[in-house]
């Protein structure tokens, strides 16, 4: 099983739609979770912690499912400037950690 | 000041050439990556600097060569590579390497292997 999954989409969908990401993780003592944005040719930008009680930032909402080990990314009133790749991201903290990165979904966003 | 800066971002070389890529950042971030990034894959870690010594190597060639003069500065030396290693080169900072947070990664540079 991958460290981390996501569907690698292209996710195509109109402006002003709403569209959700989803992310599974194996390591079930994993203590921290990210969604990255990256553009293309571009390096990947932190749009967002993720934490159990779920958190929101304007339009986008994160998720966190411990017990089932996933995560999941909402965006609500997608913009043309929302068409990125999304990089789903676990920091699995056993002492000298580095980040795991999934494979990333693409987003594209049309008028 | 909130950045990693990369320099340069972009770079052609031939095989036998040699040319270092370069990092800084002023964070007072004690945990330094070299990340490689080819297109529609994420970004793959090769190397990983602790409070300026190396602790992780990913098993990357020794045409690849760290270097951290110091805790703000991080260097790739490349020599002898081949046309596979065209990528984006990515370099990442956080405040340590047991830090549960996120990175700050550079814009890259782009590599050209001819």
């Amino acid at each position: 099983r991958k460290e981390v999954e996501q569907d690698p989409g292209p996710f195509n969908v109109p402006e002003g739609a709403t569209v959700a990401f989803n992310c599974t993780y194996s390591n079930s003592a994993s203590q921290s979770f990210f969604w990255y944005r990256q553009d293309c040719r571009k390096e990947p930008k932190l749009l967002m912690s993720v934490y159990s009680s779920g958190n929101e930032d304007g339009r986008f909402t994160a998720q966190l499912n411990r017990a089932s080990q996933y995560i999941s990314l909402l965006i609500r009133d997608s913009k043309l400037s929302d068409s990125a790749t999304y990089l789903c991201v676990v920091n699995p903290y056993s002492g000298y950690s580095t980040l795991t990165f999934g494979k990333g979904t693409m987003l594209l966003v049309s008028p | 000041d909130t950045e990693v800066t990369q320099t340069p971002k972009h770079l052609v070389m031939g095989m036998t050439n040699k040319k270092s890529l370069k990092c800084e950042q002023h964070m007072g971030h004690r945990a330094m990556y070299w990340y490689k990034q080819k297109a529609k894959k994420p970004p793959e870690l090769m190397f990983v600097y602790s409070y300026e010594k190396l602790s992780i190597n990913e098993s990357v060639p020794s045409r690849f060569s760290p270097e951290c003069p110091n805790s703000s500065l991080l260097n790739l030396h490349l020599h002898a590579l081949q046309p596979e290693d065209s990528a984006l080169y990515l370099c990442a900072s956080s405040q340590g390497t047991g830090w549960v947070g996120g990175y700050t990664f550079g814009s890259g540079t782009r590599l050209t292997v001819v």
